[in-house]
């Protein structure tokens, strides 16, 4: 059974950087038929897809443009874990952050807890 | 980005009721459709993918049906476990895009 388990700080100030990890059990980072995804969501927007890294010999990468450069998603196979920084954060980027598993029939089957980060000085 | 729109944006019925939510996509998305179900608090939990196949686990009082652009999900008799928010979701483009939401009540 697939679990994602995520970690980072709830509070963000302003202009810094919000970064937030998603440990794998259950698979491998480097499973090649599954992509793995960062989803957030809140009241004003729902759901926003963020970027997804996904393996096939090597990592790939593709962000959403409306994120204007500012996302980077890193993979870190020694601890089977994905990463995310979201750089010069406004209170625009509050929200509950998720990751989650994008199996091989292009579904998300298996989600982290989510965890809120609140943007604020 | 391909627009989600589901209808409608909550609903209250009664147990054992058949309930029915829509989903239309603003282009045609084949049967790259996902429904999921997703409780206070909580992150969403897979009902359906491609449309109308059953997730492992999923209750046989779920279904969904469509294609194209207009999706529908049903539930043949509501169950007071069933409450929650209902979305779609397309996974026809990488840059996955959710409807609003269909809240259930009993």
């Amino acid at each position: 059974q697939v679990q994602l388990q995520q970690s980072g700080p709830g509070l963000v100030k302003p202009s810094q950087t919000l970064s937030v990890t998603c440990d794998i059990s259950g698979d491998s980072l480097t499973n090649n038929v599954v992509s793995w995804f960062w989803i957030r969501q809140s009241p004003s927007r729902g759901f926003e897809w963020l970027g997804k890294t996904y393996f096939r010999s090597t990592f790939y990468f593709d962000y959403a443009v409306s994120l204007k450069g500012r996302l980077t998603i890193t993979p870190d196979t020694s601890k089977n874990q994905i990463s995310l920084h979201l750089t010069s954060v406004t209170p625009e980027d509050t929200a509950v952050y998720y990751c989650a598993r994008q199996g091989q029939w292009l579904n998300l089957d298996s989600w982290g807890q989510g965890i809120l980060v609140t943007v604020s000085s | 980005d391909i627009q989600m729109t589901q209808s409608p944006s909550s609903l209250s019925a009664f147990v054992g009721d058949r309930v029915n939510i829509s989903c239309r996509a603003s282009q045609s998305i084949g049967v790259h459709l996902n429904w999921y179900r997703q409780n206070l608090g909580k992150a969403p939990n897979l009902l359906i993918f491609g449309a109308a196949t059953l997730h492992s686990g999923v209750p046989s009082r779920f279904s969904g049906s469509g294609s194209g652009t207009e999706f529908t999900l049903t539930i043949s008799s509501l169950q007071p476990g069933d409450v929650g928010t209902y979305y779609c979701q397309q996974s026809y483009r990488t840059s996955l895009t959710f409807g609003q939401g269909t809240n259930v009540e009993i």
